[in-house]
C-alpha cells in the first residue's frame, strides 16, 4: 500500500515558466512533509519542507503548499530553471509511527525536464 | 566533513555471497538512517540509529540483513547470503536530529546481486 504517491512520472516544462509537481498521501498521521531533489548518481538533496499546521512555506524560486482536508501538497517552482532538471521526491513522516518519529515515507518521484 | 561518505560506491557479489556498506555520517550528527533504492523506485526505510543506539528497525529484513554504529567507526550496514532482490542502491543519511529539516543523504552505494 503506497501512502505517499506522486501520480505523475515525468513533467516537462519551459525555461522560465512555472513547474508544479503534486504529491497526494493516505495516512492522516503524516505531519511533516518534504521534498527531495535527486540528480543521477548522486544522493537526495533536500529542498524544502512544512509542516502541517502550516498550509505554505516559501524559499526563493520554491513554495510548497499543504491541503491537509484532500491530503495534497504541491511544489511550485518558479521561474524554472535547466538546472532544475531531476527527480523529485515527495516524502512525508508520521510523529506516532511506533516510536520511529521520524523516518521519512517516500513517493516514486517526478523527473522534471526545464528545456531552454 | 560536511558530506556523507558512503563506500564503495559499487559493489557486486554472488547470489549467497556477503556484502558490507559502509557510511561515514557527518560529524556531529547523531542521527544515521539507511534506505533501499530498488530500480529508481521509492526509497524504502530500513533502519535509523542515534548515535551507537538502534532508534527504529522496523524496515529490517531480520534473517539476513544487520547493521551497527560503532563510536570512532563508520557504520556499516551487512547483508549474509545476498539475493537477486537485494540488488539496489542503499543510501545512508545523517542529520543533527531526527528528520526535521530534512537529512542530509550520501551518494549510495549500487549493490549488483548476480
Amino acid at each position: 500500500d503506497q501512502q505517499v504517491k506522486q501520480n505523475s512520472p515525468s513533467l516537462s516544462v519551459q525555461e522560465g515558466r512555472i513547474s508544479i509537481l503534486n504529491c497526494d498521501y493516505t495516512n492522516s498521521m503524516f505531519d511533516y512533509f518534504l521534498w527531495y531533489k535527486k540528480y543521477p548518481a548522486e544522493g537526495p538533496t533536500f529542498l524544502i519542507s512544512i509542516s502541517s499546521i502550516k498550509d505554505k512555506n516559501e524559499d526563493g524560486r520554491f513554495t510548497v503548499f499543504l491541503n491537509k482536508s484532500a491530503k495534497h501538497l504541491s511544489l511550485h517552482i518558479v521561474p524554472s530553471q535547466p538546472g532544475d532538471s531531476a527527480v523529485y521526491f515527495c516524502a512525508a513522516s508520521d510523529l506516532n509511527s511506533g516510536g520511529s518519529n521520524y523516518k521519512l515515507t517516500f513517493g516514486k518521484g517526478t523527473l522534471l525536464t526545464v528545456n531552454p | 566533513g560536511e558530506e556523507v561518505a558512503q563506500t564503495p560506491k559499487h559493489l557486486v557479489r554472488g547470489e549467497g555471497q556477503k556484502a558490507k556498506l559502509y557510511c561515514a555520517p557527518i560529524k556531529g550528527h547523531s542521527y544515521v538512517f539507511w534506505y533501499q533504492q530498488v530500480l529508481k523506485n521509492e526509497f524504502k526505510f530500513l533502519i535509523s540509529f542515534q548515535n551507537e543506539n538502534v532508534f527504529d528497525e522496523t524496515g529490517m529484513p531480520k534473517e539476513r540483513f544487520s547493521a551497527k554504529c560503532l563510536p570512532n567507526s563508520p557504520c556499516s550496514l551487512e547483508i549474509q547470503a545476498t539475493k537477486l532482490e537485494d540488488s539496489a542502491v542503499y543510501f545512508c543519511a545523517s542529520s543533527l536530529q531526527t528528520g526535521r529539516g530534512g537529512y542530509t543523504f550520501g551518494s549510495g552505494t549500487r549493490l549488483t546481486v548476480v
